[in-house]
């Protein structure tokens, strides 16, 4: 079935550096992927909606300065958390769903992406 | 709008006992609903979808859940759980129109105990 790869599964970086984050999908072309984050013990937290050729679309609260998201090709979409600061720890994950499939086609998520930022 | 509400954030069963995870969705349209499972520091892995063809989904690893219209439900459960089932469930909800994004519950934390 259609699979979903983000990379890197976990990350440790500093305080005031930034730290890319890699969702592709691997056997679909993906014109929309997804961010989540989430905190410990809790749901996923929908970030963004990343489209692909075009800029991202944004929850409200989330900051777009701060996690910056690119949509270059139909199957790769980055996250950038810049200047990461200890409360951005967290586990961030991507999904994508297949825009050719039917209408009740699932959404396929990544790994997930464990940030610690000391 | 549409949302799903997942009733217990924690749940404890015996080894071999029934499982059954609370699902119950608002939608004023028919709705496109998902179960996922989460399992510590990993993605979320579909176990169930429910799409209109049948009430009674069967899924993965045992599962099962039913759609009950006159309830706005759709439970998740398993006849006998396994120790490996223990893990984190969501039920999620299709956002109609837009870009489709799946709405989530608050999450069920299943524990089993030997």
């Amino acid at each position: 079935g259609a699979v979903v790869s983000q990379h890197p599964s976990w990350v440790i970086c500093k305080s005031g550096t930034s730290v890319k984050i890699e969702c592709r999908s691997l056997d679909f072309q993906a014109t929309t992927m997804f961010w989540y984050r989430q905190f410990p013990k809790q749901s996923l937290m929908l970030m963004a909606t990343s489209n692909e050729g075009s800029k991202a679309t944004y929850e409200q609260g989330v900051e777009k300065d701060k996690f910056l998201i690119n949509h270059a090709s139909l199957t790769l979409s980055t996250l950038t958390v810049t200047s990461a600061h200890p409360e951005d720890s967290s586990f961030y994950i991507c999904s994508a769903r297949d825009p050719g499939g039917a209408p009740d086609t699932e959404a396929f998520f990544g790994q997930g992406t464990r940030l610690t930022v000391v | 709008a549409q949302s799903v509400t997942q009733l217990g954030s924690h749940v404890s069963v015996s080894e071999g006992a029934l499982v059954l995870l609370r699902c119950n969705y608002s939608s004023s349209v028919p709705p496109y609903l998902f179960w996922y499972v989460q399992y510590p520091n990993q993605g979320l892995q579909l176990l169930l979808k429910y799409t209109s063809a049948a009430t009674l989904v069967k899924g993965i690893n045992g599962f099962e859940a039913e759609f009950k219209k006159s309830e706005t439900s759709f439970h998740l459960t398993k006849p006998s759980a396994h120790m490996s089932d223990a893990a984190e469930y969501f039920c999620a909800v299709r956002e109609t129109g837009g870009y489709n994004k799946l709405i989530f519950g608050a999450g069920t934390r299943l524990a089993v105990h030997p």
